[in-house]
C-alpha cells in the first residue's frame, strides 16, 4: 500500500544538539517529497521539497533534507537546534501521478530541552 | 504573515447550526484546498478547487459543502454537524493547481467545535 511513515512520534533533544527526523514513503514511482513545519495552533509553513536532481535540498531555518532512493527515506536534519525550533514536523508526498493529493506522514513532535 | 487569510480563527456551533469558515487569497494562486486536522493528527485533504473545478475527497460527509465564489475565495459551509467534526480546518493554495510545481500556502486554521 501507498504510504508515508515517520517512525518517531515524539523526539526530544537538547538545544545546540543535532537533530535528523526520519521519514520513510512507500510508493511505486518516487513521489515528491516535502517537509513542513507547525507550531501548536498554527498552519504549516514549507521547509523544503524534492522533486529530483541533488539529493542534498537546503531549506529555511537552517535545515536541510537527504533524499536516498535506494532507502525511500527523505530524512530532515538540522546541525544545531534552537529552541524555536519545537513544532510538529510533517513530511508529505504528492503521487507523480496525482499532483493535487498531497498525503501527510503522522508526524513528528520535537521538544527542545534547555 | 501568512497571505492565506482564514475566518473565524475559532469558531463554536450547535449541531443544528448553519456556519461557513471562509478563505482567501491573493496571490493569484489557481488552486485552492480544504484541509481537516484533527488532534496530533496529520491534515487530511477534503476538497480542491484547481482550474474552476472542484475535486472531492469521497470520505467528506455532504455536511460539508465547499463554494467558490472567484479565483481568490473558498469557503467551507458547514450544516448539522456532528462533535467529531470539531478540528482545525486549514486552507492553502498553489500557485499552478497542482502541489508539485508549486508549494501548498497554508492559512493558520479555523478551530471549529461542535457541541
Amino acid at each position: 500500500a501507498q504510504s508515508v511513515t515517520q517512525p518517531d512520534i515524539h523526539i526530544t533533544v537538547s538545544e545546540g544538539a543535532s537533530l535528523e527526523l526520519r521519514c520513510n514513503y512507500s510508493y511505486g514511482a518516487t513521489p515528491y517529497l516535502f517537509w513542513y513545519v507547525q507550531s501548536p495552533g498554527q498552519g504549516l509553513q514549507l521547509l523544503l521539497k524534492y522533486f529530483s536532481g541533488d539529493t542534498l535540498v537546503q531549506g529555511i531555518k537552517g535545515f536541510e533534507a537527504e533524499f536516498k532512493r535506494s532507502q525511500s527515506s527523505f530524512n530532515l536534519r538540522k546541525p544545531s537546534v534552537h529552541w524555536s525550533d519545537a513544532a510538529e514536523y510533517f513530511c508529505a508526498v504528492v503521487p507523480a501521478y496525482n499532483n493535487n493529493d498531497m498525503r501527510f506522514g503522522a508526524g513528528t513532535r520535537l521538544t527542545v530541552k534547555p | 504573515d501568512t497571505e492565506v487569510t482564514q475566518t473565524p480563527k475559532h469558531l463554536v456551533m450547535g449541531m443544528t447550526n448553519k456556519k461557513s469558515l471562509k478563505c482567501e487569497q491573493h496571490m493569484g494562486h489557481r488552486a485552492m484546498y480544504w484541509y481537516k486536522q484533527k488532534a496530533k493528527k496529520p491534515p487530511e485533504l477534503m476538497f480542491v478547487y484547481s482550474y474552476e473545478k472542484l475535486s472531492i475527497n469521497e470520505s467528506v460527509p455532504s455536511r460539508f459543502s465547499p463554494e467558490c465564489p472567484n479565483s481568490s475565495l473558498l469557503n467551507l459551509h458547514l450544516h448539522a454537524l456532528q462533535p467529531e467534526d470539531s478540528a482545525l480546518y486549514l486552507c492553502a493554495s498553489s500557485r499552478t493547481g497542482t502541489s508539485v510545481t508549486g508549494e501548498l500556502f497554508f492559512g493558520e486554521g479555523s478551530r471549529l467545535t461542535v457541541l
